[in-house]
């Protein structure tokens, strides 16, 4: 089955700094990537997602790249602010007509201010 | 708030016993998918119900069972608990069966004794 491997499991940058958070996947039919984030106590929150014939995807301060061939993918966060302090989750799954969603380990965000 | 809602949020019991978590879906949704997150294992996909019938099977223990009623809520009965049952239960919503965008719920944090 899919396997996500997601680095690092912890991340700590200064406020106004960038974040780079780094998943491979290894099932090649993949072809939907959810990054979510999940703050102590809540549930996670889809913030950004890629699909597999698009290279990169931006909203605001978040931008996601693919790297279909390398199997790899990326959550770039820029200025970040306190309250993106949350641990991120990196997804992979086969899409329409697959409904399993194989999550990475997590990385454990924080912005010092 | 993503308009998926769960019951209890937090639930105390004894090994052996038997425990009821209850979703509601976001209005519309005709899916429903059931994780487990622990410590140790991440997010594990456990199963997945579109409009009443079951549609994926992930991780899910042969003590576990999972229901989705005509009004689309679901239910993810536990028996025989274990001391490594202890974690937090989230349920996901979606629009239909191959949806792409899963929202979750706050989760049930289950506490085995």
């Amino acid at each position: 089955g899919e396997n996500v491997e997601q680095h690092p499991s912890t991340l700590s940058v200064q406020e106004g700094d960038s974040a780079v958070i780094k998943c491979t996947y290894s099932d090649s039919a993949s072809n939907y990537f959810p990054w979510y984030k999940q703050e102590l106590g809540k549930g996670p929150q889809l913030i950004i997602d890629i699909r597999s014939n698009v290279g990169e995807k931006k909203d605001q301060r978040i931008a996601v790249t693919l790297n279909k061939t390398a199997k790899h993918f990326s959550l770039h966060i820029t200025e970040t602010q306190p309250e993106d302090s949350a641990v991120y989750f990196c997804a992979a799954s086969k899409g329409r007509g697959y409904q399993k969603v194989t999550f990475g380990t997590g990385t454990k965000l924080q912005v010092i201010p | 708030d993503s308009g998926v809602t769960q019951t209890p949020k937090h639930l105390i019991t004894a090994t052996g016993q038997r425990v009821t978590l209850r979703c509601s879906p976001r209005s519309g949704d005709l899916s429903v998918y059931w994780y487990q997150q622990s410590l140790d294992q991440g997010l594990q996909f456990l199963i997945q119900y579109y409009n009443g019938e079951e549609r994926a099977k992930g991780n899910i223990l042969e003590r576990f069972s999972a229901q989705q009623f005509p009004d689309l809520h679901s239910e993810l009965n536990l028996s025989s608990l274990e001391l490594g049952d202890s974690a937090l239960y989230f349920c996901a919503s979606s629009v239909d069966s191959p949806g792409y965008e899963q929202y979750f719920g706050p989760g049930t944090r289950l506490t085995v004794t």
